[in-house]
């Protein structure tokens, strides 16, 4: 059974358009997490939301809204699409957020192309 | 924003071989953590460090939490072509926020 899953696997679509992307975990999880993946690899955190509730919010282009229907998904919109958000686009889960480090589960990645 | 600083960016290595990357911040974190990612799917995580001078294994990878909370290391011993992918360092903040390192390629010849 896949613990993370994301939908689409690979997106293109045309500058200005708006998207959306779904991850969906069978995990258990309270916590979810958005991460964006430039073409140089560098991993960097968007936003996270626990029970439904936005955690963080890195400094993201407002274009980006999470939407966290339960606590099995987090969803993520991208309004006006430009070249630069072009990058492969990773749903994590983790349970809770206290004590120490809660291993985070990654899903399998979303490749966004803008063109 | 936060950074880690990891080394060396790639490397190519014989079957065999042992292999060494390191991470390097100017903050303290509460966790340090080494994730591998294969081609074409989602980080997973190989070792999390708690303590400060922590030494950890995991079958052939060995890591440890430097004695400062702002360096680690992986050891890799006798690399197989498995091992190939990217191998990233991690530093946990507040919130589970994780912050990552730039990541070193890992290639070996078999």
């Amino acid at each position: 059974d896949t613990a993370v899953s994301q939908t689409p696997k690979y997106l293109v679509t045309q500058m200005g358009n708006d998207k959306s992307i779904k991850c969906e975990q069978n995990l258990g999880h309270d916590t979810m997490y958005w991460y964006k993946q430039d073409s140089k690899k560098f991993l960097k955190i968007m936003f996270s939301y626990n029970n439904k509730e936005l955690i963080i919010n890195e400094t993201v282009p407002n274009r980006f809204s999470p939407k966290s229907p339960d606590k099995a998904h987090l969803n993520l919109h991208i309004n006006s699409l430009e070249l630069g958000d072009s990058a492969v686009y990773f749903c994590a889960s983790s349970q809770g957020l206290a004590g120490g480090y809660n291993e985070q589960f990654f899903g399998p990645g979303t490749r966004l192309t803008v063109l | 924003g936060q950074q880690l600083n990891q080394s060396p960016q790639s490397m190519f290595i014989q079957e065999g071989e042992d292999v060494s990357m390191n991470c390097t911040s100017s903050s303290i974190f509460n966790t340090w953590l080494w994730y591998k990612q294969d081609p074409g799917e989602g980080p997973v995580l190989l070792i999390a460090l708690y303590k400060a001078g922590e030494l950890t294994s995991n079958g052939r990878l060995t890591a440890q939490f430097g004695i400062t909370r702002k360096d680690s290391f992986l050891n890799i011993s006798a690399s197989i072509p498995s091992d190939v992918g990217i191998y990233f360092c991690a530093g946990q903040q507040y919130g589970n926020k994780l912050v990552f390192g730039a990541g070193t390629i890992l290639r070996v010849k078999s």
